[in-house]
């Protein structure tokens, strides 16, 4: 079936700019999480959804970031005034909740990210 | 607070050889480890992963060490590859009641010579 998919790939966008990001996740799949991956670094935990609501937000670095997942299925990460530190590949992840009879933690398929340039 | 550590920063094996990548970590409520591949362009994908109740774990090439007295885990590419060279995250989280959110090492990017 098909992958978890990002849109847009690349986006360029100026100082101080708008720029919204998208993520499909996989079908069925509950849980929805934000990372950020800087140049040369690992990922780094923004925000995780489960359904429609921001479980945790923990990870969103100031009040310029938010996103929203209003069906429980795409979800969209907004950051406001953009300043070129916001630069860095933006990935999403999806994956499947545990069962009702608890279980364990289950695996995050991730997207291939958009890459984000502010100048 | 880096919480996970992860070494070398970069690795060059011949063809054949053995590629060990090791991370530490700090929080002891960490449940879950999991290891992750990416290439350039694409998102990480998951690779193999343990919980600290065994300490070992093998799938194919990849093996997973862990020593949770050490707080310390290892990947090891047994007969490494060129279509292995990619840069390897180690990975850790606190569960399902924390969200399953992941923390991750820096990576290591991994050559493998032909």
């Amino acid at each position: 079936g098909a992958g978890v998919s990002q849109t847009p790939s690349n986006k360029v966008t100026e100082k101080g700019k708008y720029v919204e990001l998208r993520c499909d996740p996989i079908s069925g799949h509950t849980a929805l999480y934000w990372y950020r991956q800087s140049l040369g670094q690992g990922p780094e935990f923004l925000i995780y959804f489960q359904g429609t609501g921001a479980a945790d937000d923990s990870g969103l670095p100031n009040d310029r970031f938010f996103a929203v997942r209003p069906e429980g299925s795409v979800s969209t990460l907004k950051i406001q005034r953009t300043e070129r530190g916001d630069s860095a590949v933006y990935l999403c992840a999806s994956s499947r909740l545990p069962g009702l009879a608890g279980g364990s933690t289950d695996t995050q398929y991730f997207g291939p990210g958009t890459r984000l340039t502010v100048l | 607070q880096q919480q996970v550590k992860q070494s070398p920063q970069s690795l060059i094996v011949q063809k054949g050889g053995i590629s060990i990548i090791n991370c530490a970590y700090e929080n002891t409520a960490f449940d879950y480890f999991p290891w992750y591949q990416q290439f350039p362009g694409k998102g990480p994908a998951l690779l193999i992963a343990i919980r600290p109740d065994v300490s070992e774990k093998k799938e194919g090439r990849f093996t997973i060490s862990f020593n949770k007295s050490a707080k310390q885990f290892s990947l090891h590419i047994m007969d490494s590859q060129p279509g292995d060279s990619a840069t390897y995250f180690c990975a850790a989280s606190r569960g399902w009641e924390y969200g399953n959110k992941l923390v991750f090492g820096a990576g290591t990017i991994l050559r493998v010579k032909s």
